[in-house]
């Protein structure tokens, strides 16, 4: 079982550069979420999706952009990288709304480094 | 003031020793609380809920007191493979379900 899968896993960027994040899912769940992940900070809400063709802005959303027309992908955009940007980036989904379970499931990750 | 604190560590502690760690929270209409376990450059993944009740899950506890807003985990007979990040995570009320996670706190359990 795949599960959350996330591409690419390491990336370097120069500043001003471009760069599409994939996250795929086979669990047919509807939620859908990126977080960013720094020392000290904890992790960050970036932007979720609640279904298919919906997008959210979440606690950090400035400086991507996301799209989610398929149900299995969430794509996590960055139009032009900045150092601030650094950051490991963690794909979660989730069946229906967290209040209950509270369980995502995440996927393994992806070190991005901007210059 | 950040939502959900934690002190980050390390805690260092030998096996077979009892650790506890809080977590509190500064919105008093939360709602849920859990405890995500993380290895070190790994993903997160979910230990346990915690229950107003408190709930206990093999050597694993977790309390919660709403009235000082922290909750906790207590771990007993502590093993190596417990070494770990442990993120406290709630839920605050009318925010969509969303969850905030604490910065984690840091567990390294030695021969």
């Amino acid at each position: 079982n795949a599960g959350v899968t996330q591409t690419p896993k390491f990336r370097v960027l120069k500043t001003g550069q471009s760069m599409t994040l994939l996250c795929a899912q086979d669990m047919n769940h509807e939620y859908m979420y990126w977080y960013r992940q720094d020392p000290g900070m904890g992790l960050r809400l970036i932007h979720y999706s609640v279904g298919e063709g919906t997008t959210a802005k979440g606690e950090v959303p400035d400086g991507y952009n996301v799209s989610r027309l398929k149900k299995q992908n969430f794509l996590l955009g960055l139009e032009s990288a900045a150092p601030s940007q650094t950051s490991v980036y963690f794909c979660a989904s989730s069946y229906d709304t967290l209040t209950n379970t509270g369980e995502l499931f995440f996927g393994e990750g992806s070190r991005l480094t901007v210059l | 003031r950040k939502e959900v604190e934690q002190d980050p560590g390390p805690f260092n502690v030998p096996e077979g020793a009892t650790v506890a760690f809080n977590c509190t929270y500064s919105n008093s209409a939360s709602q849920s609380f859990f405890w995500y376990r993380q290895d070190c450059r790994k993903e997160p993944k979910l230990l346990m809920s915690v229950y107003s009740s408190g709930n206990e899950d093999g050597r694993f506890t977790a309390q919660l007191n709403r009235a000082s807003q922290y909750i906790s985990l207590l771990i007993r007979d502590s093993k190596l493979s417990d070494s770990a990040t442990y993120l406290c995570v709630v839920i605050p009320h009318n925010q969509g379900g969303k969850l905030i996670f604490g910065q984690g706190t840091e567990l390294s359990v030695k021969p």
